[in-house]
């Protein structure tokens, strides 16, 4: 059965203090790979696709990347603005959704 | 703004009852999913549409049904409504079939009393 895997499922980190979430997955025949955050009562808003292991993305303070088994997502510096829960995504055959990692950022 | 739309933003209603969500989805998007997600859980799939017809089914209820219309819109009929049926309802569009990032509407909060 397909499987969308994140952890941790919740992290409070110190503004400057890297980090990084893990999504780990068993599909069969993956697509594709994809980020998003979510803001509490918001939908997700997409940040990164990711298609073929050893693919890295980023964005500002954000940086994704993908293995046979699982992707990273990697905060550098993070500031309290990206406080948000992160839901990783597996498209095979399906559209998977990880229930997400909740961050939090102190100052 | 993520250029998907959803009506209404919130809807109170009574177990029992039957209710309609509507999405437009980006312009020239062709795919439209259904999302459930109760109060700190994940996003729940429910069903997906490209160009009309239905492309995958999750876990939704016999209760619940969808359809996408020639210009592309979608609704969600809820029916015999429940408490547990409580929860935010997000519809999202991408330009294919799967492999594609999607595009999420505002959701519409729904409370069954």
């Amino acid at each position: 059965e397909d499987q969308v895997t994140q952890s941790p499922e919740a992290l409070r980190l110190q503004e400057g203090e890297s980090s990084s979430l893990n999504c780990s997955y068993t599909v069969s025949g993956l697509r594709g790979l994809f980020w998003y955050r979510q803001d509490p009562g918001k939908g997700p808003e997409f940040l990164f696709t990711l298609y073929s292991a050893g693919e890295e993305k980023e964005k500002e303070r954000l940086k994704a990347t993908l293995t046979k088994k699982e992707s990273f997502l990697h905060i550098t510096a993070p500031k309290p603005e990206d406080s948000a829960t992160y839901l990783c995504a597996v498209s095979s055959d399906k559209y998977i959704f990880g229930t997400g990692t909740r961050l939090k950022v102190l100052a | 703004d993520s250029g998907v739309t959803q009506t209404p933003k919130h809807l109170i209603t009574a177990t029992g009852q039957r209710v309609t969500l509507r999405c437009s989805p980006r312009s020239g998007d062709l795919s439209v999913y259904w999302y459930q997600q109760s109060l700190d859980q994940g996003l729940q799939f429910l069903i997906q549409y490209y160009n009309g017809e239905e492309r995958a089914k999750g876990n939704i209820l016999e209760r619940f049904s969808a359809q996408q219309f020639p210009d592309l819109h979608s609704e969600l009929n809820l029916s015999s409504l429940e408490l547990g049926d409580s929860a935010l309802y997000f519809c999202a569009s991408s330009v294919g079939q799967g492999a594609n990032e999607q595009y999420f509407g505002p959701g519409t909060r729904l409370t069954v009393t």
